[in-house]
């Protein structure tokens, strides 16, 4: 069966302190795994897509990067709008149909 | 852009009635999913649907359903409610289906209470 962890649940920084959130999945034949920001109240926005092992893209102060077995969100010198709760998903084809697994998501809170 | 829409944003049943939920997605886009989210489980895959037909489902019961019309637009019923429904309800639009999809793009969600 798919999984998705991701670590820690919660997290909170100082402005400016820099860290990373981790995902790691098991799931045979990855056709792809998300980023996204949920804000409270709405729904999630997506941030990134990463296809194969060693692929990185970056987008302001984050930057997503995967390997075989994990993906890291990396968040440098946070400021107090990127609080959120960041989900990642993992998407595989199972018997024809397209299967996307979230995560349970990663809070952050950066304070002022 | 408009982006997408859900209605209502908040609701509140009681155990075995039904309830049908509404989502627009965005002009031009043709796939609309449909997502359950609680605090426990997180977000759960429900069904999609493009040009009509549901072309991937989840694993929940046949309580849940969902239809799309020709305009794109989509709606989730609930049928014999359950107190474990309570969760909020996303729904999300892309242009293309399935493994085309480099992103979706969701609404705010309905809040449901089942008391």
């Amino acid at each position: 069966e798919d999984q998705v962890t991701q670590s820690p649940e919660a997290l909170r920084l100082q402005e400016g302190e820099s860290s990373s959130l981790n995902c790691s999945y098991t799931v045979s034949g990855l056709r792809g795994l998300f980023w996204y920001r949920q804000d409270p109240g709405k729904g999630p926005e997506f941030l990134f897509t990463l296809y194969s092992a060693g692929e990185e893209k970056e987008k302001e102060r984050l930057k997503a990067t995967l390997t075989k077995k994990e993906s890291f969100l990396h968040i440098t010198a946070p400021k107090p709008e990127d609080s959120a709760t960041y989900l990642c998903a993992v998407r595989r084809r199972d018997f024809g149909n397209e299967k996307l697994t979230f995560g349970t998501g990663t809070r952050l809170t950066i304070i002022p | 852009k408009a982006g997408v829409t859900q209605t209502p944003r908040y609701l509140i049943k009681t155990r075995g009635q039904q309830v049908t939920l509404s989502c627009s997605p965005i002009s031009g886009h043709r796939s609309v999913s449909w997502y359950q989210q609680t605090p426990g489980q997180g977000l759960q895959f429900l069904f999609e649907y493009f040009s009509e037909t549901q072309r991937n489902k989840g694993n929940f019961p046949g309580r849940f359903s969902g239809r799309q019309f020709s305009n794109s637009r989509s709606e989730m019923n609930v049928s014999t409610l359950e107190l474990g429904d309570s969760a909020l309800y996303l729904c999300a639009s892309s242009q293309t289906q399935g493994t085309s999809n480099e992103k979706l793009f969701f609404g705010s969600g309905t809040q449901l209470s089942v008391l």
